[in-house]
């Protein structure tokens, strides 16, 4: 059952932009997940936005959260050649200990 | 640090074999997961467990099953590796909100 789907698939941008990836998801959530994945690796927490909240910010990374559409961004600015990895976005519904995770965005940095 | 391991990187089997894939963490964490993950599929979930001795199906049961004797151990199983079973093995483990993930195992079965 996949309820998060991130958008693009692929992105490519030059070092130093800024890259933005979104995730829509189908039903109410408790939180909201985003992991990165490096290539051939597990995947690594980077950041969780509840419910009623409707923006995060860690280091260089920012996320928004907009229940009324069921979506959600993730923003990286600043990218360096390091970013380039996978991004998931997973969702967590109430009573529920599992998340489910979406496709994935590949996000590719070009010097 | 919370750290999970996974038995092995890369793992080669034939068809039929019985195959074994551990998982390990060292957090006390109540729940445990095994994920595939396969090119344009993304993750789905196999198994999970919210304590010892017990497990709940995923989305994709079928041709696995699991063991979980300890708290910290959660075992996959393929009772009889088929070709389709040929992909990338995630562990992970989590307490509260989020998972932490092993390395993963690649499987292939010839």
């Amino acid at each position: 059952s996949q309820q998060g789907e991130e958008d693009p698939q692929a992105l490519s941008i030059q070092e130093g932009e800024n890259a933005t990836m979104n995730c829509s998801y189908k039903t109410s959530i408790n939180n909201l997940q985003w992991y990165r994945q490096n290539s051939g690796r597990g995947l690594v927490h980077l950041i969780l936005i509840r419910s009623n909240e409707r923006e995060k910010h860690s280091g260089r990374l920012r996320v928004t959260l907009d229940t009324s559409k069921k979506s959600s961004s993730l923003l990286i600015t600043a990218s360096r050649a390091a970013d380039t990895a996978s991004y998931f976005c997973a969702t967590e519904t109430w009573g529920d200990d599992k998340i489910i995770f979406g496709k994935g965005t590949r996000l590719h940095i070009l010097p | 640090d919370v750290k999970v391991t996974q038995s092995s990187r890369y793992l080669v089997k034939r068809t039929g074999e019985k195959v074994f894939l551990e998982c390990v963490q060292d957090m006390d964490h109540e729940n445990m997961f095994w994920y595939r993950q396969d090119p344009g599929l993304g993750l789905r979930l196999i198994y999970f467990s919210y304590d010892v001795k017990m497990k709940e199906k995923g989305d994709i049961p079928e041709g696995y099953s699991v063991s979980r004797e300890k708290k910290e151990r959660f075992s996959l199983i393929l009772e009889s590796a088929s070709t389709n079973q040929t992909s990338m093995y995630l562990c992970a483990s989590s307490s509260r909100n989020e998972q932490y993930f092993g390395p993963g195992t690649r499987l292939t079965v010839t």
